[in-house]
């Protein structure tokens, strides 16, 4: 079955990096896909979708100078958390689905702790 | 605007209990519905899912849900729980290629 491939799955950092997660569809090709957060005992709140060769589209409240969304390929798309602080420590987690009746495949999801 | 709503945030029950968990949408047109549930410390896992066809929804684990149009729900059921079954569990709505709109969410705790 379709199957989307997220890396890494857990990254530690220091306040002030920056860090890339990598979403990859593995065997379908997805020119939409869908990056969300959820903090502890929270619900999944969509960011952003992403858009295979144009720009990402934030919902409201999401800066994006702040997670910087490219979609390079037709199975990859990157969010970068720029010089991340405390208060971004949070799972981020990506999705998409093939075309047609098909539910949505969610990565495994990277969790964001920020020091 | 889209919306999923979810009236229980925290449901405790026995095992071998009955399981209802409500599920509301607000969406125009046409919408595919969706369960998913995490359990502790895991990533999300799809249930079961509605886009057309019989409104009664079997899933995995037991689980059905039941797609009442005229009532906007989508309401989660099994007929027993298992202390396993402790987990959130999360019901999803979305219109045609959009993106998926999580409801809040409902905790389940299943004891012995």
């Amino acid at each position: 079955g379709a199957v989307v491939s997220q890396h890494p799955s857990w990254v530690i950092c220091k306040s002030g990096t920056s860090v890339k997660i990598e979403c990859r569809s593995l065997d379908f090709q997805a020119t939409t896909m869908f990056w969300y957060r959820q903090f502890p005992k929270q619900s999944l709140m969509l960011m952003a979708t992403s858009n295979e060769g144009s720009k990402a589209t934030y919902e409201q409240g999401v800066e994006k100078d702040k997670f910087l969304i490219n979609h390079a390929s037709l199975t990859l798309s990157t969010l970068t958390v720029t010089s991340a602080h405390p208060e971004d420590s949070s799972f981020y987690i990506c999705s998409a689905y093939p075309q047609g009746h098909q539910p949505q495949h969610f990565g495994d999801g990277t969790r964001l702790s920020i020091l | 605007a889209q919306s999923v709503s979810q009236h229980n945030h925290h449901v405790i029950l026995s095992e071998a209990a009955s399981l209802e968990l409500g599920c509301n949408y607000s969406y125009g047109g046409t919408v595919n519905l969706f369960w998913y549930v995490q359990y502790p410390g895991q990533h999300l896992q799809l249930l079961l899912k509605y886009f057309s066809g019989d409104p009664l929804v079997k899933g995995i684990k037991g689980f059905e849900a039941e797609f009442i149009k005229s009532k906007f729900s989508f309401n989660l059921r099994k007929p027993s729980v298992q202390w396993s079954d402790t987990a959130e569990y999360f019901c999803a709505a979305r219109g045609g290629n959009t993106p998926l709109v999580f409801g809040k969410g409902t905790r389940l705790s299943v004891i012995a």
